[in-house]
């Protein structure tokens, strides 16, 4: 059984560059999370989808940033254009709920994005 | 708002210690659910225990444990026996039933267990 799928793994480009990361959540999940892990801020939660559609944004840092779920198994973060501060490993996550809160989320490896 | 505090950013032990990781949370809801997630060192997120506002019986899997304490405001996590392959961060986390935000991280605590 699949798990949430996140590529690519790692990630180094030179600032300025677009980036994209991708996600397959699990098969049958309606719930969709991007989080970011740093050093500094730890795990913050940028967007969330249901059944597709974005329903809390306001973690997206700023509008460099943006999110898709074009359909219920495949989503996209994009950077652009990315800075060096944008550095961290980003997670992927799904759940089979309409809500996390009251079911496990199941995460991605996630994707290690650096920016020089 | 809701928030977690995770007040011990390191742990070491020496193998087949007992440790407690500590979780204090915040939260206006009667109704919540509290979370712990371990990330060993190939970087994953791995869903351990779930616990929601209403039940406080403490939790035992093998040498894990939980103890719920609403007077307190806490949820913290015990292994018993520790072992080499429990060394990863753990974090606990919090979802209120009401709130837009659907899990709020502590900041993790990492958990060296040294052979």
């Amino acid at each position: 059984d699949a798990g949430v799928i996140q590529s690519p793994r790692h990630e180094v480009t030179e600032m300025g560059q677009e980036v994209t990361l991708r996600c397959k959540p699990i098969s049958g999940h309606n719930s969709l999370f991007w989080y970011r892990q740093t050093m500094m801020r730890g795990l913050e939660l940028l967007i969330y989808f249901n059944n597709n559609v974005p329903i809390d944004d306001s973690g997206m840092p700023e509008d460099r940033f943006s999110a898709k779920m074009p359909n219920a198994s495949f989503s996209t973060l994009k950077i652009q254009p990315s800075e060096p501060r944008d550095s961290a490993v980003y997670f992927c996550a799904s759940s089979p709920t309409g809500s996390i809160r009251n079911t496990e989320a199941f995460f991605g490896q996630g994707t290690r994005l650096t920016v020089v | 708002a809701q928030k977690v505090t995770q007040a011990q950013t390191e742990i070491s032990v020496v193998e087949k210690e007992d440790v407690t990781l500590d979780c204090v949370y915040e939260t206006r809801d009667t109704t919540y659910y509290l979370f712990w997630y371990k990330q060993p060192p190939s970087g994953e997120l791995v869903f351990l225990i779930r616990r929601n506002s209403f039940d406080e019986q403490n939790e035992i899997s093998g040498r894990y444990s939980w103890n719920f304490q609403k007077s307190t405001s806490s949820f913290n996590f015990t292994i018993t026996a520790s072992q080499v392959v429990d060394s990863a961060v753990y974090f606990c986390a919090l979802s209120e039933a009401s709130g837009n935000t659907p899990l709020v991280f502590g900041k993790g605590t990492r958990l060296s267990v040294i052979a």
